[in-house]
């Protein structure tokens, strides 16, 4: 079974406008961590944001957010006022058993002028 | 303040060779992560070590696949007699004290096998 599911394959945004890239997971485990990470056509994976299953409150890093609603088991992220530099591959990413990461298939957002 | 570093950042090898890839985690770091990404897929957990010691290798096919991390030096992915299906990107990411801190993605190695 999936443990990230990313139903967006691609979306399309506009400059400056906000977007949010859906994410569900599937645990039975109490603890866990949720990440998101960017990976730019130049093919790097940059951490942008990270919510601890225990954390209250929703994460946010600058422009970054993390809508973290736990009985949903979704952590969706949330990128504000969108630049042309946020084009890239968005990866979901869930660790268990302390260190193993678990990546969905990834959403391509592609920012329009 | 240099992150985890890998190269070569592209690996061309002919189907039967071998490939080496290296990591050197950000100063400081003593836990390391291998991953693979397949064309259009997510990254897939390979192995997790230590200085000297393999922690986790389930994500490591049983055969022709090796990782290691000395005390000194990088640490390193081996994939001996390479076939078409291991062409993938390669990526290592470390972590600092605690394997529950966040993990630290290098650049990746793009393996291509002719």
């Amino acid at each position: 079974a999936q443990k990230i599911t990313q139903t967006q394959p691609g979306m399309f945004v506009q400059e400056k406008e906000a977007v949010t890239l859906d994410c569900t997971y599937d645990t039975s485990d109490q603890s866990y961590g949720l990440f998101w990470y960017k990976q730019p056509s130049s093919g790097e994976m940059i951490f942008l944001i990270y919510q601890g299953s225990y954390d209250e409150q929703n994460a946010t890093e600058g422009r970054y957010s993390l809508n973290f609603q736990k009985a949903r088991k979704s952590a969706n992220l949330v990128i504000s006022a969108s630049q042309l530099g946020d084009s890239a591959m968005y990866f979901c990413a869930m660790r268990e058993n302390d260190y193993k990461l678990s990546f969905g298939a990834g959403t391509t957002v592609t920012v329009r002028a | 303040n240099a992150g985890v570093m890998q190269n070569p950042r592209h690996l061309v090898r002919r189907r039967g060779q071998e490939a080496r890839l290296r990591c050197s985690p950000v100063k400081g770091h003593s836990h390391v992560y291998w991953y693979r990404q397949l064309p259009e897929e997510g990254l897939k957990f390979m192995v997790y070590l230590q200085k000297e010691n393999i922690i986790d290798e389930s994500g490591m096919p049983k055969e022709r696949f090796s990782a290691e991390f000395p005390k000194e030096g990088p640490s390193i992915l081996r994939i001996q007699q390479v076939v078409r299906g291991d062409s993938a990107a390669y990526f290592c990411a470390s972590s600092p004290q605690q394997s529950t801190d966040t993990q630290y993605f290098g650049p990746g190695t793009r393996l291509t096998v002719l």
